[in-house]
């Protein structure tokens, strides 16, 4: 199955500051995609994103799909950005219709301080 | 997207019992729905995937025996852990799509 990786682990930045969160799969994927997983557990999806560029907000998110890897931008942070963010792609690479389960990278937990 | 609701969102129980969690999907009717169990600062894992009317496709090292899936609509997908030990102790989330989660389970036995 298809692997993925995030990096940093971990951040740690003041409010206002700008951030980059990167993420690496192994295979092909015809779905990625990037979540907010707030201190209660919640996890709301950001963005699916298999290639190219969308901007919500003050977030916005990349995938280069020829070299497998996806950038989260965050600007202008603010504290209730913090948060685990998880990337995730379906388990074989390819997903018809969301019956597939997703593989989760490991995170990067955020901490945006006042 | 799909809205997801998920109960109870905490519970804690006795060693050696067993603990059902639902799973329903408001607004879609999801013929298949996926379980994940996440420890602490830790990342989703998927456990199964539970399909409407028919068995649960459990990812190796979990036991079917143990984690009993049971989806008899389209709408609600259950969970049940029985005879739950202190190391099932976890956070549990579904999801519906792939992409639409619930607000996820705190289990801890005790």
């Amino acid at each position: 199955g298809i692997q993925v990786e995030q990096s940093p682990p971990d951040l740690i930045l003041q409010e206002g500051a700008n951030s980059t969160l990167r993420c690496n799969f192994s295979d092909s994927v015809n779905n990625l995609q990037w979540f907010h997983q707030n201190p209660w557990g919640q996890l709301i999806n950001l963005f699916y994103i298999p290639s190219g560029t969308k901007q919500n907000g003050r977030l916005s998110a990349t995938t280069v799909a020829t070299e497998r890897y996806s950038l989260l931008y965050i600007s202008s942070s603010q504290t209730t950005d913090s948060g685990v963010y998880f990337c995730a792609a379906p388990r074989s690479g390819y997903s018809g219709g969301g019956a597939d389960g997703l593989t989760f990278g490991k995170g990067t937990h955020l901490i945006i301080q006042p | 997207g799909a809205v997801v609701s998920q109960h109870p969102s905490r519970v804690i129980c006795k060693s050696g019992t067993s603990v059902k969690i639902e799973c329903r999907s408001l607004d879609f009717q999801a013929t298949t729905m996926f379980w994940y169990r996440q420890f602490p600062k830790q990342s989703l894992m998927l456990m199964a995937t539970s399909n409407e009317g028919s068995k649960a496709t459990y990812e190796q090292g979990v036991e079917k025996d143990k984690f009993l899936i049971n989806h008899a609509s389209l709408t609600l997908s259950t969970l049940t852990v029985t005879s739950a030990h202190p190391e099932d102790s976890s956070f549990y989330i579904c999801s519906v799509e792939g992409a639409f989660f619930g607000q996820g389970t705190r289990l801890t036995v005790v």
